[in-house]
């Protein structure tokens, strides 16, 4: 597609729910990055796909957070038993091959809000 | 370990020019960035800036970086109310190995004012 794209746009939940978030990366880009902003903060790095390689999941905050990635396309974020604190916008970017020089283009992100 | 830090807050005057400053720690940073968040919106790169420059210009944005210093800012010539966003600091740390995810300030929130 013409950019990254992320659904739901917005997403309400009760506390102890899961939730799933998706992210379409630009067609062709091997690399693929999932941040959470929290309010009136920067953005925290949480996990990086890289083509076939092993995730790097360094930034998961908790064993409730997990991502998968399909190849080198779509990747969803699920978030289980879900927390007041995991209240935040959730961003999504993509880079061509992962190089240092590369842009990371990003996706609108989906705001979540755990009641 | 890495740290980015801005001043949370920059108002200035239409036509005027804008100065938003950054300090970083990671000496082996490689590349530096801005990034412009609009209300609602995904971030926007802006421009970046390699380790091995001082300057860069782009239109009427100037990038300044004092390594010495570690300190990078971001210049906006002739401000518009359309330019008021949050501006967010960006480093790749070369201490981040294989990975290549961003660190960010927590922002700066520019409002241009009539």
């Amino acid at each position: 597609g013409a950019g990254v794209s992320q659904s739901p746009s917005n997403k309400v939940t009760e506390k102890g729910k899961d939730v799933e978030l998706r992210c379409d990366p630009i067609s062709g880009h091997t690399a693929l990055y999932w941040y959470r902003q929290r309010l009136g903060q920067g953005l925290e790095f949480l996990i990086y796909f890289q083509g076939n390689s092993a995730p790097d999941k360094s930034g998961l905050p908790s064993d409730r957070f997990s991502a998968e990635r399909t190849g080198e396309s779509v990747s969803t974020l699920t978030i289980q038993r879900t927390q007041q604190e995991d209240s935040a916008v959730y961003l999504c970017a993509s880079s061509l091959a992962g190089g240092f020089a590369e842009t990371q283009y990003f996706g609108p992100g989906t705001r979540l809000l755990v009641l | 370990g890495e740290d980015v830090e801005q001043s949370l807050f920059l108002s200035v005057r239409e036509g005027d020019s804008s100065v938003i400053n950054c300090t970083y720690t990671d000496s082996s940073s490689t590349y530096l960035y801005w990034y412009k968040q609009e209300p609602g919106a995904g971030l926007q790169l802006l421009t970046y800036i390699f380790s091995n420059m001082d300057m860069k210009q782009d239109q009427r944005l100037t990038v300044l970086l004092n390594k010495k210093d570690k300190h990078l800012s971001l210049r906006i010539a002739d401000t518009q109310t359309g330019d008021s966003a949050i501006y967010f600091c960006a480093e790749i740390p070369f201490s981040s190995g294989s990975a290549r995810q961003l660190t960010f300030g927590s922002g700066t929130q520019l409002t241009v004012l009539p």
